[in-house]
């Protein structure tokens, strides 16, 4: 039972324009959410996180969308830069994990070409 | 401080050999956490430690896996009597109470 699920495998955007990273959930008592960026033979950076009682969160270039009702939630990168080619991750973590542990999506792979 | 430091970063080893691997977390980090990550899956959940404390295990984690955590400091993850499917990118993280986790750039396993 898969409870993070990102269902576009891999996105390609021009440099300068918006990328969008969708994700969706079912477990109900996730109550944080947070994104990760992975390039190969390194691990997951912590990129930006959102908590269930907010809606949006902002920092630089990247934005956090959180839609509770339609367990969604979707990254916006504005604008986008070669750099930001790599794995974006995101996770969700609830009060009933023990410790906050994370349950990942499958990831998306992000190109951006310049 | 650094962040997260994984040992080795690499290993290759023989079906059927013991492995361990070794992480140290960001010092001022009481949460420690392993995770597993296969080619073209997120990383999925083994282990948490709180403090010394080992507080939660994933059905992941066979009886040939073992961690620890001795003085709540760094921890060790041994994988006794490898198999070809334990091949992977073995990943620690770390947090604290309201952080995120901070993970290291991982351990990838190959069993030949």
């Amino acid at each position: 039972d898969q409870q993070v699920k990102q269902n576009s495998p891999s996105l390609s955007v021009q440099e300068g324009r918006i990328s969008i990273l969708n994700c969706d959930y079912t477990n109900s008592m996730f109550d944080y959410f947070l994104w990760y960026k992975k390039y190969p033979a390194e691990g997951p950076t912590f990129l930006i996180s959102i908590s269930s009682i907010k809606d949006k969160n902002e920092d630089g270039r990247f934005t956090v969308f959180l839609n509770k009702s339609a367990k969604h939630l979707s990254l916006h990168i504005v604008p986008s830069q070669p750099g930001d080619s790599a794995v974006y991750f995101c996770a969700a973590s609830g009060i009933n994990n023990a410790g906050n542990m994370l349950t990942f999506g499958g990831g998306t792979r992000l190109m951006v070409k310049p | 401080d650094t962040g997260v430091s994984q040992d080795p970063r690499h290993k290759i080893t023989k079906r059927g050999q013991n492995v361990t691997f070794r992480c140290d977390p960001i010092s001022e980090h009481n949460r420690l956490y392993w995770y597993r990550q296969t080619l073209g899956q997120g990383p999925e959940f083994l282990t948490y430690f709180q403090n010394e404390a080992q507080l939660e295990k994933s059905r992941l984690l066979s009886d040939r896996f073992s961690a620890e955590r001795p003085k709540g400091s760094f921890s060790t993850l041994e994988i006794q009597r490898t198999e070809q499917g334990d091949s992977a990118m073995y990943l620690c993280a770390s947090s604290s109470e309201g952080t995120g986790a901070f993970f290291g750039q991982g351990t990838r396993l190959t069993v030949v």
